[in-house]
């Protein structure tokens, strides 16, 4: 079966760094997502993994081990507002109209 | 980017009434959405991927019958929650992914549903 796995909850305070783990095991794989949610909005999209490695956007970074089903997101100079839940998120094909399969979603709670 | 509106934000309804939300891509022709369903501190899970044209197919455990979905243009899908039930209140939300295949999945605003 699909199967994705982070932590339920996580602290940190202002200007640290955060990883957030993620593991997947699913029948096929095109690509890991993260998902910023704040309580009761959508989700909004931060990163996109594909291949292995590192993909660096501003304060965020997202990183890809196909080989061992795992990724991390990386919160650097942690702020107030991020605090908020961070999904993790599998498509396990390549085909138009392929929904996400979503893991439970990590609550990262920052404090000053 | 990529919008996708979703009306209404919020609905309290009473037991056994019906209502529809709507799903629609703005500035893109959306040949698949997908309807999610999320409830207090879980994640999203998918209700049912719904395709233009034709009928909408369901997750497991999701029962077609309660959760009707007409996706009838390339901008347009609603879901319909009929005979609501207390155990129906959830957050629902839509997303569309345009035509050819994207990174992306553009998600709704979500609509918070209450059934007193």
């Amino acid at each position: 079966g699909q199967n994705i796995d982070q932590p339920t909850e996580m602290t940190a305070t202002e200007g640290a760094i955060v990883q957030i783990n993620c593991t997947y095991q699913t029948s096929g794989f095109n690509g890991l997502f993260w998902y910023q949610q704040h309580a009761g909005e959508a989700p909004t999209f931060l990163s996109y993994n594909v291949l292995d490695g590192l993909e660096e956007k501003g304060r965020f970074s997202s990183f890809l081990s196909r080989s061992k089903g795992y990724s991390y997101l990386l919160l650097k100079e942690l702020q107030m507002k991020d605090s908020a839940s961070y999904l993790c998120a599998v498509r396990d094909r390549w085909q138009a109209g392929t929904a996400l399969i979503f893991g439970k979603g990590t609550t990262l709670s920052v404090s000053s | 980017g990529a919008v996708v509106s979703q009306h209404p934000s919020w609905v309290i309804c009473k037991s056994g009434t019906s209502v529809k939300i709507e799903c629609r891509s703005l500035d893109f022709q959306a040949t698949t959405m997908f309807w999610y369903r999320q409830f207090p501190k879980q994640s999203l899970m998918l209700m049912a991927t719904s395709n233009e044209g034709s009928k909408a197919t369901y997750e497991q455990g999701v029962e077609k019958d309660k959760f009707l979905i007409n996706h009838a243009s390339l901008t347009l899908s609603t879901l319909t929650v009929t005979s609501a039930h207390p155990e129906d209140s959830s957050f629902y939300i839509c997303s569309a992914t345009p035509r050819q295949p994207n990174e992306k999945l553009f998600f709704g605003s979500g609509t918070q549903l209450s059934v007193l």
